[in-house]
């Protein structure tokens, strides 16, 4: 099974930190997206990556940035967080666009409160 | 720009009764559909997609081109079946989904 791995589950920060998300998956997939979940919003894409160093911008991707170091790893930055930063986020993997490509593996989420 | 519609945020069914959840999208290619579901305190997992043409769980959906719809529907629905439910699109040959807001599915004893 694939597994995807989110490094809190809760997390509550003040206004101005910078904030680290981390999220892991062991199936070797090229592809990884960090989104965020609201209520009546659905799931919004931040940032992606298809590969390692790259990144791509998502629908919403101001105040945030992402790294991809490794190709297990895709961590999403907050540089200064902000109260309407307030939010569950998702990461998710999956495979290159062959084969089930389409299908993402999703993590627990983090859900993140900035004060 | 792709855009994907559920214009139900919640749907409240008494159990053995049929559901339908709608979705509705716009899009210029050919798209891919899938529907998502995410039970209380689990992570969000795929239902079904609609070039499988299975039926998952008792669940099915149709594209349909013409009205740009991808509903889905149970004929008799379960309290298992309570969940959040989001309609996925992903455009030809891309890796990217644009996810629906959403639709609640509340299924009473």
């Amino acid at each position: 099974d694939v597994k995807v791995t989110q490094s809190s589950r809760y997390l509550v920060k003040r206004t101005g930190e910078k904030v680290f998300l981390e999220c892991v998956q062991d199936m070797d997939h090229e592809n990884m997206f960090w989104y965020r979940q609201d209520p009546g919003l659905g799931l919004r894409l931040i940032y992606f990556s298809y590969d390692v160093k790259m990144k791509e911008k998502g629908d919403i991707p101001e105040g945030y940035s992402v790294s991809r170091e490794k190709k297990e790893r895709f961590s999403l930055i907050l540089e200064s967080a902000s109260t309407n930063q307030t939010s569950m986020y998702l990461c998710a993997s999956s495979p290159g666009t062959s084969g089930r490509g389409g299908e993402q593996f999703f993590g627990p989420g983090t859900r993140l409160t900035v004060l | 720009a792709q855009r994907v519609t559920q214009p139900e945020k919640l749907l409240s069914v008494f159990k053995g009764a049929p559901v339908e959840l709608k979705c509705n999208y716009s899009y210029s290619g050919s798209p891919e559909l899938f529907w998502y579901v995410q039970y209380s305190r689990q992570r969000l997992q795929l239902l079904l997609r609609h070039i499988s043409r299975e039926s998952i769980k008792g669940f099915t959906a149709d594209l349909n081109k013409g009205e740009t719809s991808f509903h889905l529907k149970k004929p008799f629905a379960q309290e298992e079946d309570s969940a959040m439910y989001y309609c996925a699109l992903r455009e030809a040959a891309g890796n990217k989904l644009t996810f629906g807001g959403g639709t609640r599915v509340l299924v009473k004893p």
